[in-house]
């Protein structure tokens, strides 16, 4: 059973606009949810996380919404960037217990 | 401060041969992670360690992979007799109050 469901698979974008990657989650036990970034032959690095008491989280170009009522989430990336082009994995885990469930991942392509 | 270091970084083996990944958490991290990663999928959780004590070893095939973390540090993973399915990459991570941190991971190519 697939904990998180994440979409698109993947996603084209032109330098300068907006980047989206939406995720979706059914255990109303999950309080942590990160967005990691995997380049080719590299781990997953954290972008950036949430915890479900508020509805967004911005750092930099990255947001994160949240809407705890539909149980999903979302990694909008601003002004799209070559450099972003990588694959991005949303997960959400439970505090206690530290089990990380990870979405299936968006190859994301920025065009230039 | 260091990362999660992997080894070896690439590994070429023939089916049914025996191969062993090692990974040092971050100092201090008291969870260890060991996660399979098939192309173009999201890591699947092998096995996590909380300490030196197994929290969850539920997807782990516990016919032919086996892991330890002795003494709550380093850690090992070994698959004995590898299959063609094996291959993946082998991504080992530790995590401090929910903060998971990410290893370069290990290429297994069994042939």
């Amino acid at each position: 059973q697939q904990q998180v469901k994440q979409s698109p698979q993947s996603l084209i974008v032109q330098k300068g606009g907006i980047s989206i990657i939406n995720c979706a989650y059914e255990n109303t036990a999950f309080d942590y949810f990160p967005w990691y970034q995997q380049f080719p032959g590299k781990g997953p690095a954290l972008l950036i996380a949430i915890r479900p008491d508020v509805s967004e989280k911005k750092e930099g170009r990255f947001t994160i919404s949240f809407n705890k009522s539909a149980k999903q989430f979302s990694l909008h990336i601003m002004d799209s960037q070559p450099g972003d082009s990588a694959t991005y994995f949303c997960a959400a885990s439970k505090i206690t217990g530290n089990q990380f469930y990870f979405g299936t991942g968006t190859s994301l392509t920025v065009i230039p | 401060e260091a990362g999660v270091a992997q080894s070896p970084r690439y590994k070429i083996i023939e089916k049914r041969q025996s191969v062993a990944f090692w990974c040092n958490p971050i100092s201090g991290h008291a969870t260890l992670y060991w996660y399979q990663q098939i192309l173009g999928q999201g890591p699947k959780l092998l096995i996590q360690f909380q300490n030196n004590g197994v929290v969850d070893d539920s997807q782990l095939p516990k016919d032919r992979f086996s892991a330890e973390r002795l003494k709550g540090v380093d850690s090992t993973l070994k698959i004995q007799p590898a299959k063609l399915e094996d291959s993946a990459v082998y991504l080992c991570a530790s995590s401090y109050h929910n903060e998971q941190f990410f290893g370069p991971g290990t290429r297994l190519t069994v042939l």
